[in-house]
């Protein structure tokens, strides 16, 4: 199994531009999860879907960023407009069922907003 | 407030010697309690977990961990540590009741030869 798929890995962009982030989640996995990942904060999770519905989207930090699952392979998190505040690493992860189950994670997007 | 705290942010060890990292939780129902490793540059991977029954839970890469429900802890142990096991390590909680997965803030381990 290739895991979860992160893409990219790695993103540098100005502030102002709009930021795609990418996730394929294991295959025949239900429940897939966005963190991000910062010194001061620690591990955040900002929102996880359950069969491609957003189930809690509150740790989504403001009206910038948006999370879509269009269908069960594919997931995006986007950022528009991106702050120099948001630069992270973005982990995408997947799990079977629940979010109890064993999650899997993805190697991260690191993203540098100048 | 409910939380999961790792009180030691930095830990070194000789190579060789045992290794404890402390996990305490502060949430009413018993949760469901994880161990994660990340290594530099790379994603999370679950070390081990414990859902109920023995509270003495082993897991991958000769680690183990104990749930003390009366301490609200549960340690990660390793008898003898290697240098490949240098990283950080996240206990991570799903409360009782809760669907989401709440992370500390992570212990680095820093092996010596």
């Amino acid at each position: 199994d290739a895991g979860v798929i992160q893409s990219p890995r790695h993103e540098v962009t100005e502030m102002g531009q709009e930021v795609t982030l990418r996730c394929k989640p294991i295959s025949g996995h239900n429940s897939l999860f966005w963190y991000r990942q910062t010194m001061m904060r620690g591990l955040e999770l900002l929102i996880y879907f359950n069969n491609n519905v957003p189930i809690d989207d509150s740790g989504m930090p403001e009206d910038r960023f948006s999370a879509k699952m269009p269908n069960a392979s594919f997931s995006t998190l986007k950022i528009q407009p991106s702050e120099p505040r948001d630069s992270a690493v973005y982990f995408c992860a997947s799990a079977a069922a629940a979010s109890t189950d064993t999650q899997y994670f993805g190697p991260g997007t690191r993203l540098t907003v100048l | 407030a409910q939380s999961v705290t790792q009180p030691d942010i930095h830990i070194t060890v000789s190579e060789g010697a045992s290794l404890e990292l402390r996990c305490n939780y502060s949430y009413g129902a018993t949760p469901y309690l994880f161990w994660y490793v990340q290594s530099p540059g790379q994603g999370l991977q679950l070390l081990l977990k414990y859902f109920s029954g023995d509270t003495l839970v082993q897991g991958i890469k000769g680690f183990e961990a104990e749930f003390k429900r009366s301490q609200s802890s549960f340690n990660l142990r390793k008898p003898s540590v290697h240098w490949s096991d240098a990283a950080e390590y996240f206990c991570a909680v799903v409360p009782g009741g809760g669907n989401k997965l709440v992370f500390g803030a992570g212990t680095i381990l820093r092996v010596k030869s």
